[in-house]
């Protein structure tokens, strides 16, 4: 069973500051997905990266990089120079690929990011 | 273009009755997927629907059904609703059948009192 842990539940920063959200995930699939998504306090889940369990690249988009580690099966996620509205939170997710018909998401249970000015 | 698309966007209903939540997709998107997300959770599985038919069911009783229509918008029914019904019930779309980045809409906050 595909399982994700977002051991850290609430990080308070001061804006600047940089921060890394911890995802550590559990699957017996050799090819999966997994993704970082942001929910504001409008509730809707905003889409941020999708990696493909071959492709251990590390990522940067502007102050966000992300950091896959299939040794440690780790997908970390740094924001850099934090801002204020980067408050929200921020949830990992696996898909495993192929098995089934379908391509369902494994959440974790989600980080809540405060920035405060 | 117009994003994922749900209503209504609040719900208030009593126990034991019945609940129809319905969405719209990114349009050229044939995959809806149902989410229910409980306060301080992440998103729960429900269901997948790919060009029409049910493609996965999430760990849910049969009190939860779904359906997708020939324009690819989806219902979800909720019958015979308990206060642990309350909860986020978030949709998402994407363009394939697996793996493709979901896009979701902004939900409905369902209340069961």
């Amino acid at each position: 069973a595909q399982k994700v842990t977002q051991a850290q539940t609430e990080i308070s920063v001061v804006e600047k500051e940089d921060v890394t959200l911890d995802c550590v995930y559990e699957t017996r699939d050799t090819t999966y997905y997994l993704f970082w998504y942001k929910q504001p306090p409008s509730g809707e889940l905003v889409f941020l990266i999708r990696r493909n369990s071959f492709d251990e690249q590390n990522e940067i988009s502007g102050r966000y990089s992300w950091n896959f580690q299939k040794s440690t099966s780790s997908f970390n996620f740094t924001i850099t120079a934090s801002q204020v509205v980067d408050s929200a939170v921020y949830f990992c997710a696996l898909s495993e690929a192929f098995t089934g018909a379908n391509s369902k998401l494994t959440f974790g249970k989600g980080i809540t990011l405060s920035v405060r000015p | 273009d117009a994003g994922v698309t749900q209503s209504p966007t609040h719900l208030i209903k009593t126990r034991g009755q019945h609940v129809t939540l319905r969405c719209s997709p990114i349009s050229g998107h044939k995959s809806v997927s149902w989410y229910q997300q409980v306060l301080g959770q992440g998103p729960q599985f429900i269901f997948q629907y790919y060009e029409k038919e049910e493609r996965g069911r999430g760990n849910f009783p049969d009190r939860f059904s779904a359906r997708q229509f020939p324009n690819y918008s989806s219902e979800l029914n909720v019958n015979a609703l308990l206060l642990g019904d309350s909860a986020l019930y978030l949709c998402a779309s994407s363009s394939g059948q697996f793996s493709y980045e979901q896009y979701f809409g902004p939900g409905t906050r369902l209340t069961v009192t």
